[in-house]
């Protein structure tokens, strides 16, 4: 089955810097690649998500890249603020198949 | 309510008690998940329905026991828990991806349990 891998689990920041969290896969099938953002006491929401025919996709500050051929894939947060401060999760998902999560990164933005 | 509420937010049980988690989605979709979330680990699927037919069940032990009554409406039964089973609990909801659904997944703010 699919398995997921995410560095680092921490990461702390200046405001205003970037952050890069990055994923590996294992089951080349994959096609759908999620990443979610959980706060203190809610459940993960989604923030960013990417098909594997697409290479990279951006929105506002947040942006993703895939390498298909290296199975790997990264989530870009620029200019960051502390309101993103949180644990990020990077998903991805084979065909006909459940969603594999990676274990969380923890995001400090340090104002 | 919108999206995905689940209750209580908080549970504190002993071993040999038996409560139920409830989850409901307001979002018209028909398939519904269990994860157990624990610290430093990846969400841990434990169940899934589509449209109320269990289709996966990854194997979890049988002192959690999932009822799908509606498509709207989903619960985890406990009991006989050991602490090893606390946790953060989170329901989650889709469109049926098998059926050509959309992908995301909506989850709700989970149930924190701890098992004395």
């Amino acid at each position: 089955g699919e398995n997921v891998e995410q560095h680092p689990s921490t990461l702390s920041v200046q405001e205003g810097d970037s952050a890069v969290i990055k994923c590996t896969y294992s089951d080349s099938a994959s096609n759908y690649f999620p990443w979610y953002k959980q706060e203190l006491g809610k459940g993960p929401q989604l923030i960013i998500d990417i098909r594997s025919n697409v290479g990279e996709k951006k929105d506002q500050r947040i942006a993703v890249t895939l390498n298909k051929t290296a199975k790997h894939f990264s989530l870009h947060i620029t200019e960051t603020q502390p309101e993103d401060s949180a644990v990020y999760f990077c998903a991805a998902r084979p065909p006909n198949n459940d969603m594999r999560f990676g274990a969380g990164t923890r995001l400090t933005v340090k104002p | 309510e919108t999206g995905v509420t689940q209750t209580p937010r908080h549970l504190v049980m002993g071993m040999t008690n038996k409560k139920s988690l409830k989850c409901e989605q307001h979002l018209g979709h028909n398939a519904m998940y269990w994860y157990k979330q624990s610290a430093k680990k990846p969400l841990e699927l434990m169940f899934v329905y589509n449209f109320k037919e269990q289709t996966e069940n990854n194997s979890v032990p049988s002192r959690f026991s999932p009822e799908c009554p509606n498509s709207s409406h989903l619960f985890l039964h406990l009991h006989t828990l050991q602490p090893e089973d606390s946790a953060l609990y989170l329901c989650a909801s889709s469109q049926d991806p098998l059926a050509g659904g959309g992908n995301e997944q909506f989850f709700g703010p989970g149930t924190r349990l701890t098992v004395l």
